[in-house]
């Protein structure tokens, strides 16, 4: 079965770095999104990548390695706003997204 | 409008009633989706339409059905709600059905619950 797997929970402090982790096994690969979701509103784009490497936005980047299965997300210069719900989801063989189940990021001042 | 506009943005309904959950999009995005959301489970594919005129099965499809009659509106209809399809139903749309990034839009969702 196709399976995308991310941590529950982080917390981190305003300021400070995190790093948010995604492992995947699915039917094939045609790319990995990283979405943005705060409580009670729409999941929102932050990132794709298709390509093995680094893909740099601002505060926010993307990691990708196929051969492992395994993207992350890095925010830097964590900012309160930045508390909210970080979805991976990867694109498989027949263009279909798979979705992790998210990971809840706790800001502390 | 910008972007997509759902409607109910919340709903209580008695099981085995017959529910419709509009989306309207005004970015003529050719593709459209229906998603839910429940709590620790990732965004579940119940029906989509890579262009209007046509609709395909997602992951759940059991017991709701879609129809695309023009580009702008998908809306999802509950025939027999049950209390399972108590969830948040996001709508979604893309400029493409598959390659490239093909970034999906959401809409705000309407959470319906089933009693």
């Amino acid at each position: 079965g196709q399976n995308i797997d991310q941590p529950t929970e982080m917390t981190a402090t305003e300021g400070a770095i995190v790093q948010i982790n995604c492992t995947y096994q699915t039917s094939g690969f045609n790319g990995l999104f990283w979405y943005q979701q705060h409580a009670g509103e729409a999941p929102t784009f932050l990132s794709y990548n298709v390509l093995d490497g680094l893909e740099e936005k601002g505060r926010f980047s993307s990691f990708l390695s196929r051969s492992k299965g395994y993207s992350y997300l890095l925010l830097k210069e964590l900012q309160m706003k930045d508390s909210a719900s970080y979805l991976c989801a990867v694109r498989d063989s027949n263009y279909q997204l798979i979705w992790g189940a998210g990971t809840k990021l706790i800001i502390k001042p | 409008i910008a972007g997509i506009t759902q409607a109910p943005t919340s709903q209580i309904l008695a099981a085995g009633r017959r529910m419709t959950l509009r989306c309207t999009q005004d970015m003529r995005h050719n593709a459209m989706y229906w998603y839910r959301q429940d709590l620790g489970l990732g965004l579940r594919l119940i029906h989509y339409s890579n262009t209007a005129g046509t609709t395909g099965k997602g992951e759940v499809p059991d017991g709701y059905s879609v129809s695309r009659a023009n580009t702008d509106d998908f809306p999802l209809t509950l025939a027999s709600a049950v209390p399972s399809q108590t969830s948040v139903y996001f709508c979604a749309s893309s400029q493409k059905g598959d390659s490239g990034a093909n970034v999906l839009t959401f809409g705000a969702g309407s959470r319906l619950t089933v009693l």
